[in-house]
């Protein structure tokens, strides 16, 4: 199966800044990759996807880039907030829609 | 989206005894998954729940320890079976939200064994 894992474990931003959170994945065979915030007591939180075919995706405040090349994956924040205080796991979804976890990064924002 | 409701929330159990949690979506979904995450780590799909049909593993999980129900298509239980101090973790529920075609979580099951 997929194999997905994060180069830095904790990762700590001053409020105003962006923030860009690594993921690295040994397995070319998802479909997806995918983002995921959780915060405290609270189940993961769906942020943004990209399909495998493609290499940058936008959204509000948020760009993924995907490389396949070198088998790397990157969530960018920008104007790092607050509340943008989490663990960030990337994952990767396989077949029969399983979605495999990263290890997941701590972002600290200092305000 | 799909709003997915767990129960209980948190509890605390004593080794040996065996706990049933449950899932309940506020919409029909196909696919449902139970995940395990244990403290301060990543979550680690337990199986796959298919409605009308027994649950599918992943490796390392197997059904006399987890077994699971899925009734209908809004409603599954995971029970942790004979529990120990090492099945003390967060049980997740998900669903693939298809109308998004992602995969929405539940709160989780906050489980600590003494």
């Amino acid at each position: 199966g997929e194999s997905v894992g994060l180069h830095l474990p904790t990762l700590s931003v001053q409020e105003g800044d962006n923030s860009i959170i690594n993921c690295a994945y040994s397995n070319s065979a998802s479909d997806y990759f995918i983002w995921y915030k959780q915060e405290s007591g609270k189940g993961p939180q769906f942020i943004i996807d990209i399909r495998s075919n493609m290499d940058k995706r936008q959204g509000q405040r948020v760009t993924v880039l995907l490389n396949k090349t070198v088998k790397h994956l990157s969530l960018q924040i920008a104007a790092t907030q607050p509340g943008d205080s989490a663990v960030y796991f990337c994952a990767g979804r396989g077949g029969y829609q399983k979605v495999t976890f990263g290890t997941g990064t701590k972002l600290q924002v200092i305000p | 989206s799909a709003v997915i409701s767990q129960k209980p929330s948190r509890d605390i159990c004593q080794r040996g005894t065996s706990l049933t949690i449950q899932c309940q979506v506020d919409s029909q979904v196909t696919m449902m998954f139970w995940y395990r995450q244990q403290p301060g780590q990543s979550l680690t799909l337990i199986a796959t729940a298919n409605q009308g049909s027994e649950a599918t593993y992943e490796s390392g999980f197997v059904i006399d320890k987890f077994p699971i129900s899925r009734p209908n298509l809004t409603f599954s239980t995971l029970t942790v079976s004979n529990m120990s101090p090492e099945d003390s973790s967060i049980y997740l529920c998900s669903v693939v939200d298809s109308g998004a075609n992602v995969l929405t979580f539940g709160a989780g099951s906050r489980l600590t064994v003494l």
